[in-house]
């Protein structure tokens, strides 16, 4: 049971738009800590996406956007690509446990 | 070229020990804090521990407390992860990740840098 809690999956045409959402609580998203995303292919190592809600480092193309909301978070990818086949997980800071914690990651399958 | 290498993976009994290391490259080592995380086969990402950049912090995840140990050496570029009393549940891919610089306007509490990982199996 992740502390931040995401989709199992999500899927989209070429070309489309989806938006993987992330749902937190007081203690991380509602206590001001900041909503991090970052992109896993199989059997490669996670890459940073989105850092502190919404600003993308560079080389991440703007087909990325993130928002946070209260308790909530989302990642929305436009103009969906067959690259963009990956699990995606959101993260943050948990004050109540005092630890980094994720989401149990989403993924996206391009049809 | 930026870098993190995870060595020290390997297969292991329950109860055993194993000792990781990542090599950092390509940046001041010393100016950055960094993590250990995990990743069990199948499943998601797990925090397991920091150290600040200077050593003088140190947190770990309730699951691998007292039994996994961080530490640095700042001299040599690499980062440690002494495991101890090891289970079948630390079977997972253990990654380095760097934490960025704090700004005047974020704390950069996130994982900038990923190095590949290195394979942990606990097994009898």
């Amino acid at each position: 049971q992740s502390v931040l809690t995401q989709p199992p999956s999500v899927s989209g045409a070429p070309g489309q738009r989806v938006t993987i959402s992330c749902t937190g609580s007081r203690s991380n998203f509602g206590a001001g800590y900041d909503v991090h995303w970052y992109k896993q292919v199989p059997g490669e190592a996670p890459k940073l996406l989105i850092f502190d809600n919404s600003d993308r480092p560079s080389g991440v193309p703007d087909r990325f956007s993130g928002s946070k909301s209260g308790t909530s978070a989302s990642l929305a990818i436009t103009g969906l690509q067959a690259e963009d086949e990956a699990d995606y997980y959101c993260q943050s800071y948990d004050n109540l446990s005092d630890s980094w914690v994720f989401g149990g990651g989403t993924r996206l399958t391009v049809l | 070229e930026v870098q993190l290498v995870e060595s020290g993976g390997g297969l292991v009994q329950p109860g055993g020990s194993l000792r990781l290391s990542c090599a950092a490259s390509g940046f001041i080592f010393s100016s950055y804090s960094m993590h250990w995380v995990r990743q069990a086969p199948g499943k998601g990402l797990e925090w397991i521990s920091y150290i600040s950049s200077a050593r003088t912090t140190i947190y770990y995840a309730d699951s691998v407390k007292g039994r996994f140990t961080i530490s640095r050496d700042n001299t040599k570029n690499s980062l440690s992860l002494q495991m101890d009393s090891l289970r079948a549940d630390d079977t997972a891919v253990y990654y380095c990740a760097r934490r960025p610089i704090p700004s005047t306007t974020s704390a950069r509490w996130f994982f900038d840098l990923w190095g590949r990982g290195t394979l942990v199996t606990v097994s009898p």
